[in-house]
């Protein structure tokens, strides 16, 4: 079965720290690789995707994530957080010919002053 | 564009009721799935809907339904609402299935 693996159910770090956020997949086949931010009482907003090409991806508030095949990995990191960024984070996949998502445990990523 | 709606944001019901949510896809969109959110279960797929036919489905039992309108606004469905079924639902739209889902603000259910 598909899985999505996302070790760290919380991760606390002080502002202007950098973080990363682990993302495991299985998968034997083509994917599709998101990753979603979900604030307080609201959806879940695309922060940044990976579907072909550049295995590195960057969204424009200044995360990114690089695409490992070998390790079946997509972390997602950021040189210096903000307040801002506090909020839960979660990684996704989807397979090639499908739009059906699978959805990570997600990561409650807690920034601190 | 407008994004992803749902409506209403916000239901109370009681154990045995049914309850009927609605989303509305960002223009131009086909695709429409249905997830379930819940602080123990994360979150699931239960069912997608492209051109009004049901394309996929999760594994939820059969309380669980939907349907898809010829301007591709969609509803789901649960009847005879059990205690486990308070959670927040999120609709998603695609233009034509195999791309990014974008997500609405979820509608928050509470069965009492």
């Amino acid at each position: 079965a598909q899985s999505v693996t996302q070790l760290d159910s919380q991760v606390p770090v002080f502002e202007e720290a950098p973080v990363e956020l682990r993302c495991n997949y299985s998968s034997s086949v083509s994917v599709y690789l998101f990753w979603y931010v979900q604030y307080p009482n609201q959806g879940l907003q695309l922060l940044l995707k990976y579907l072909s090409g550049s295995t590195l991806v960057e969204s424009i508030n200044g995360f990114e994530a690089e695409f490992n095949k070998s390790q079946t990995s997509f972390h997602l990191r950021k040189p210096s957080v903000h307040i801002s960024d506090t909020a839960e984070y979660f990684c996704a996949v989807s397979y090639s010919g499908y739009s059906t998502l699978t959805f990570g445990k997600g990561t409650m990523l807690l920034v601190s002053p | 564009k407008a994004g992803v709606t749902q409506t209403p944001r916000y239901l109370i019901k009681t154990r045995g009721q049914q309850v009927t949510l609605s989303c509305s896809p960002i223009s131009g969109h086909r695709s429409v799935s249905w997830y379930q959110q819940t602080p123990g279960q994360g979150l699931q797929f239960l069912f997608e809907y492209f051109s009004e036919t049901q394309r996929n489905k999760g594994n939820f039992p059969g309380r669980f339904s939907g349907r898809q309108f010829s301007n591709s606004r969609s509803e789901m469905n649960v009847s005879t609402l059990e205690l486990g079924d308070s959670a927040l639902y999120l609709c998603a739209s695609t233009p034509g299935g195999l791309d990014t889902q974008y997500f609405g603000p979820g509608t928050r259910l509470t069965v009492l």
